[in-house]
């Protein structure tokens, strides 16, 4: 069974202090891990997907690195905009390509 | 182009009662998902339909739920009876196709069962 465990559950951070979100995962033959961010009351919106060990993907602050048991979201001089929930999924080699998701990190970035 | 879209927003029920909520996909996309969201963890997968054909369900309470999708294009899922422990956030995700291909969420439905 896929399985994702995402840290820390919360991290507070001031706004311009770089940091890193975790997701381990365990999966048998990964098809894709996926990073969304979901703000209060909507659903999760898609960042990244990445495929195999050594790849990254940037998008302003936020770059995406991935291992072969796990992948980090970097925030580069993060503001008070980039506060929401960040999920990490992944997908597996099972038929139905379905996704995974671990709990979340509830990032807020204070002024 | 438009994204998922779901109805109602919100809805409180109480238990025993029967509940149905509404999906409206991504013009053009395939496959489409349920999942239940519970405050405080990720989403899970509920059923996934590839056009109007379940291809996982699963993780779906067969005694309680069901969802279907005529044509292929609208969906609807439904709870009955519903007891307290489905209060969640009922999310639809459409991907063009199956496979590899992105999920693009709606902005869910918040059911509350009392």
């Amino acid at each position: 069974e896929d399985q994702v465990t995402q840290s820390p559950e919360a991290l507070r951070l001031q706004e311009g202090e770089s940091s890193s979100l975790n997701c381990s995962y365990t999966v048998s033959g990964l098809r894709g891990l996926f990073w969304y961010r979901q703000d209060p009351g909507k659903g999760p919106e898609f960042l990244f997907t990445l495929y195999s060990a050594g790849e990254e993907k940037e998008k302003e602050r936020l770059k995406a690195t991935l291992t072969k048991k796990e992948s980090f979201l970097h925030i580069t001089a993060p503001k008070p905009e980039d506060s929401a929930t960040y999920l990490c999924a992944v997908r597996g080699g099972g038929s139905n390509y379905k996704l995974t998701f671990g709990k979340g990190t509830l990032l807020t970035v204070n002024p | 182009e438009a994204g998922v879209a779901q109805s109602p927003r919100y809805k409180i029920i109480e238990k025993r009662q029967s509940v149905a909520f509404w999906c409206n996909p991504i013009s053009g996309h395939a496959t489409l998902y349920w999942y239940q969201q519970i405050l405080g963890q990720g989403p899970k997968l509920l059923i996934q339909f590839q056009n109007n054909g379940v291809v996982d369900d699963s993780q779906l309470p067969k005694d309680r739920f069901s969802a279907e999708r005529l044509k292929g294009v609208d969906s609807t899922l439904k709870i009955q009876p519903a007891k307290l422990e489905d209060s969640a956030v009922y999310l639809c995700a459409s991907s063009l196709l199956a496979g590899p291909d992105t999920q693009y969420f709606g902005p869910g439905t918040r059911l509350t069962v009392l």
